[in-house]
C-alpha cells in the first residue's frame, strides 16, 4: 500500500519568511511524528499526535514552530520567521499504535535550505 | 546517561564478515526496542523489532538484555548492500509523554567493502 508521502522534497526559502511542510501518513495510522536531523546528526524529536488527544510538543525548539492535524490525517508543520539553524531534513513518521507495538514508518522528507 | 547510546564508529568490515552493534539504553520502564537503518540521505526504515526472547530474521539476530538494558545486532555473512547507518530505537516511557514516542540512538555506521 502507499506509505508515508511528504511535500515539497525540497525547499529553498529566504530567512524570515514562513514555511509550511505537508505530511500525508500511512492511511489507518493514528499516530503522527514530526522529526528533524540536520546533516550528518540523529534524529531530533519535534512533536506527536495520537488519535484525538493533545500532542505533544515537547520537542518544539521554540515557539517560531507549530504543526496541526486535521481530520486526523493530513499534518502540516509550519515555521515562522525561519532561520539559517532551521536547515534540515524535516521526516515525518506514523504508527499503527496498538498494544506495544511502536513501528514508526517514515516519508523521504523534506529538506529544508535557509538563505 | 544518554537515553539510547550507541557507538557511532565507522565499523569498516570485509564482504562476509560478522559484525555486532550494541546499544544501552536508560529508562528501565521501556518496552519496545528496534533497530533501524537509514542509508545516506534516505529516510530510516525499519530493520526489525527486538523481542524479549531474541529474533532472527535472515542474517541479522537480535538480543535483548532487561537486566543490563542492552540491546544488539549482529549481521553475519555482510553484504556491500549492508552498508548504512543502523540506529538503535527504544520507546520513551514517563519523559513527560506517552510510550508511543521513540528514542532514536544517533545510529551507528556500517562499511561493508568488497
Amino acid at each position: 500500500g502507499a506509505g508515508v508521502s511528504q511535500s515539497p522534497s525540497n525547499k529553498v526559502t529566504e530567512k524570515g519568511k514562513d514555511v509550511e511542510l505537508r505530511c500525508d501518513p500511512i492511511s489507518g495510522h493514528t499516530a503522527l511524528y514530526w522529526y528533524r536531523q540536520s546533516l550528518g546528526q540523529g534524529l531530533e524529536f519535534l512533536i506527536y499526535f495520537q488519535g484525538n488527544s493533545a500532542p505533544d510538543k515537547s520537542g518544539l525548539p521554540s515557539d517560531r514552530f507549530s504543526a496541526e492535524r486535521t481530520g486526523g490525517s493530513v499534518s502540516t508543520l509550519t515555521i515562522q520567521r525561519t532561520q539559517q539553524e532551521d536547515s534540515a531534513v524535516y521526516l515525518c513518521a506514523s504508527s499503527l499504535w496498538e498494544g506495544y507495538s511502536y513501528e514508526q514508518y517514515f516519508g523521504p522528507g523534506t529538506r529544508l535550505t535557509v538563505t | 546517561r544518554k537515553e539510547v547510546e550507541q557507538d557511532p564508529g565507522p565499523f569498516n568490515v570485509p564482504e562476509g564478515a560478522t559484525v555486532a552493534f550494541n546499544c544501552t539504553y536508560s529508562n528501565s520502564a521501556s518496552q519496545s526496542f528496534f533497530w533501524y537503518r537509514q542509508d545516506c540521505r534516505k529516510e530510516p526504515k525499519l530493520l526489525m523489532s527486538v523481542y524479549s526472547s531474541g529474533n532472527e530474521d535472515g542474517r541479522f539476530t537480535a538480543q535483548l538484555n532487561r537486566a543490563s538494558q542492552y540491546i544488539s545486532l549482529l549481521i553475519r555473512d555482510s553484504k556491500l548492500s549492508d552498508s548504512a547507518t543502523y540506529l538503535c530505537v527504544v520507546n520513551a516511557m514517563n519523559y513527560g509523554g506517552s510510550q508511543g514516542n521513540l528514542i532514536f540512538g544517533k545510529g551507528t555506521k556500517l562499511s561493508v567493502k568488497p
